[in-house]
């Protein structure tokens, strides 16, 4: 079955970096949108990033514009986030997720999702 | 920027009809993809596309879109159905948007 597996979390200081890796199995990886998505601890789902199935077009949430990257590796089945400058205010479970679009140039929905690693975010 | 306003909770009895309301302005014009997340889990797709179920998910489940409003519907609620749903729509002006997150309880 189709399984998504994030790694990398862990405790930074702030103005620190991180780099968050997602490796898919199941499915034909280089056919689909990925996203990375975020939750803050008892908050609600913050859409972080976006990168096309063949990693021509990446997207950002404002508030992490010019601080994370996305990218892929179609080769190995992975998704990183590259995560620098780190504010405390990006303390959150970052989840993995697949977009349901084959091929498109538009955003479907997130119809798979891995359990998420941990960042936090603390001096 | 484009927000979805979702109430914070929503309560209904044992065996009856939750309704979750999303809006956002002319929220017709995009597909609205609804999420369920229980404690400690990763979001599941629960309807994509307005109204549509993948695979998995109990008929109990629906949506519907119109104006302003989009909803999911969950009849005959059971206990197993309490936890966090939220919308989420995406077009190309606005990127992706998550509503706020509605808490069901099942009393």
């Amino acid at each position: 079955q189709v399984q998504l597996v994030e790694s990398g979390g862990g405790v930074v200081q702030p103005g620190k970096s991180l780099r968050l890796s997602c490796a898919a199995s199941g499915l034909i990886f280089s056919a689909y949108g990925m996203h990375w998505v975020r939750q803050a601890p008892g908050k609600g789902l913050e859409w972080v990033a976006l990168i096309s199935f063949d990693g021509s077009n990446e997207r950002y949430v404002d508030s992490v514009e010019g601080r994370f990257t996305i990218s892929r590796d179609n080769s190995k089945n992975m998704v990183y986030l590259q995560m620098n400058s780190l504010r405390p205010e990006d303390t959150a479970v970052y989840y993995c997720a697949k977009d349901s679009s084959e091929y498109g140039d538009y955003v479907g929905a997130f119809d798979i999702w891995g359990r998420g690693t941990m960042v936090t975010v603390s001096s | 920027s484009y927000e979805l306003t979702q109430p914070l909770s929503v309560s209904v009895a044992l065996g009856q009809t939750a309704r979750i309301t999303c809006g956002g302005n002319n929220i017709v014009s995009k597909n609205v993809q609804w999420y369920q997340q229980k404690p400690g889990q990763a979001p599941v797709l629960v309807i994509y596309r307005d109204s549509n179920r993948p695979s998995g998910i109990p008929e109990r489940f629906s949506g519907s879109n119109s104006g302003n409003t989009a909803t999911l519907i969950i009849s005959r609620a059971q206990v197993g159905d309490e936890a966090d749903y939220y919308c989420q729509v995406w077009d190309s002006s606005i990127d992706v948007v998550f509503g706020g997150g509605t808490k069901l309880t099942v009393l």
